[in-house]
Formats: C-alpha cells, sequence, structure tokens
C-alpha cells in the first residue's frame, strides 16, 4: 500500500510568486491534514479536510494560503504571494475513520519551500 | 490549549547503547493520545510508538518503550541496543481524544555513532 506521497519535495521560489504544494492521501483515508514547520519552531497544524470538506482551518496563518481538496482525494495547497517567512517544511497526513485523536495520522515526506 | 516541550534539541549515542528522549507536555484534558514520531534524514516521518493516556501499561515496540507518567505529563522514549538507523528527528506529538490536530514538540535530532 502506497503511503501519503508530497510534490515536490522541494521548491525554491522568489516573495512574490505562487507556489502550489500537492498531497496525495493514502487511498480510501477521508482524513487529510496539513502541518507545517518553519525554520527551528515546531512543526504546526493548518487545517483538516474531511473528504472535500474543510472541517478546521483554524491553523491557517493569513488569506495567503488557499487549500482545496476536490473530490475528496488529492489536496493544494497554494501560497499565493509567498513571503520570506513562508519558508519551512510543509507536512501532508492522512487518517481512516472520523478524523479524532485515536486515529493515526500517517505523514508524507514534507515539502521544503524556500523564499527568497 | 496544549503545549508539548522537548528539552533535548540533540542527543548522540553509541551504536548498541540505551538512549532516552525526553518529553513533557501539558493540559487539562483526561483523555488523550501520545506519540513518538520518528524523521530519518530521507525525511519520510514514521510513527515509532502510541501511548493511550487511560492505559497505566507502557507501550513498547521491539526496541522503543516509553515511560508514560500521567501525574507528571512526561512521556519519554527508550531506545535499547541502538542502532544506526535510528538517526533521526524524533517528535513527540500530544492529541485529544476528540481532536483532530497533533501538537508537537520541537524535536530531538538523535545520532547514533558507530
Amino acid at each position: 500500500e502506497a503511503g501519503v506521497t508530497q510534490f515536490p519535495s522541494h521548491s525554491v521560489i522568489e516573495k512574490g510568486q505562487t507556489v502550489t504544494l500537492r498531497c496525495d492521501p493514502i487511498s480510501g483515508h477521508d482524513n487529510l491534514y496539513w502541518y507545517r514547520r518553519v525554520m527551528g519552531k515546531e512543526i504546526k497544524f493548518l487545517l483538516h479536510f474531511v473528504k472535500e470538506s474543510k472541517q478546521d482551518e483554524s491553523g491557517m496563518p493569513n488569506n495567503r494560503f488557499l487549500a482545496e481538496r476536490t473530490g475528496g482525494t488529492y489536496s493544494t495547497l497554494k501560497v499565493q504571494p509567498a513571503e520570506l517567512e513562508d519558508s519551512g517544511v510543509y507536512f501532508c497526513a492522512s487518517s481512516q475513520g472520523r478524523g479524532r485523536g485515536e486515529e493515526t495520522q500517517y505523514f508524507g515526506p514534507g515539502t521544503r519551500l524556500l523564499v527568497l | 490549549a496544549q503545549t508539548v516541550t522537548q528539552s533535548q534539541p540533540e542527543m548522540s549515542v553509541q551504536e548498541a547503547e540505551t538512549v532516552t528522549l525526553s518529553c513533557t507536555y501539558d493540559t487539562s484534558e483526561n483523555n488523550y493520545y501520545l506519540f513518538w514520531y520518528k524523521q530519518p534524514p530521507s525525511r519520510q516521518m514514521i510513527l515509532v510508538i502510541r501511548q493511550e493516556a487511560y492505559k497505566q501499561q507502557n507501550a513498547t515496540e521491539n526496541r522503543f518503550s516509553v515511560n508514560f507518567q500521567k501525574a507528571a505529563k512526561s512521556f519519554s522514549l527508550k531506545i535499547s541496543d541502538s542502532q544506526l538507523g535510528d538517526t533521526a528527528m524524533y517528535f513527540c506529538a500530544f492529541i485529544h481524544n476528540a481532536g483532530n490536530m497533533l501538537t508537537f514538540g520541537g524535536g530531538t535530532r538523535l545520532m547514533v555513532k558507530p
């Protein structure tokens, strides 16, 4: 069974440009999460999808970030326009069930974003 | 709000020896889960071990075991017979029973030396 995959693995862009990150969850997982770790800080929750619906987007830092999950399969996270402080590693995770604490979240390898 | 603290940013251990990584957390909740995740240099983050707060027995997975002290809000990870492949970033994480978001500590970078 394939794990959570993310694309690209690395992205280097200039301030003001747009970047789109993609996450493919484990097949059959209704829950999809985005997290990020900015330089030297903890991994922080961004948002949670249940199928195609945003269940919780309380961690999204501002309106420059837009996440979508059309059709309830893969998800994209767009940053537009990117700022220097957006640099970091963006992780995606997925889980089965109802998106509750007892379910294990399986993580992808992350996308390393560098904004110059 | 929950917080998770890993007080050891970096640690090293000789191959075949035992090492313990510390994690403390703060919560007012009674029902929750704790996790240790490992991220090797290849970057795929994988689950090492999980502990249900309602269970008094410490979780064990092969060479990995935890010392869960609920009253002290402590959740340390012990790695026995350390192997070179254990070299990685280790993250401690917390989630409330009814919650959907993991709260992570800052991570501990472990180096296993030959």
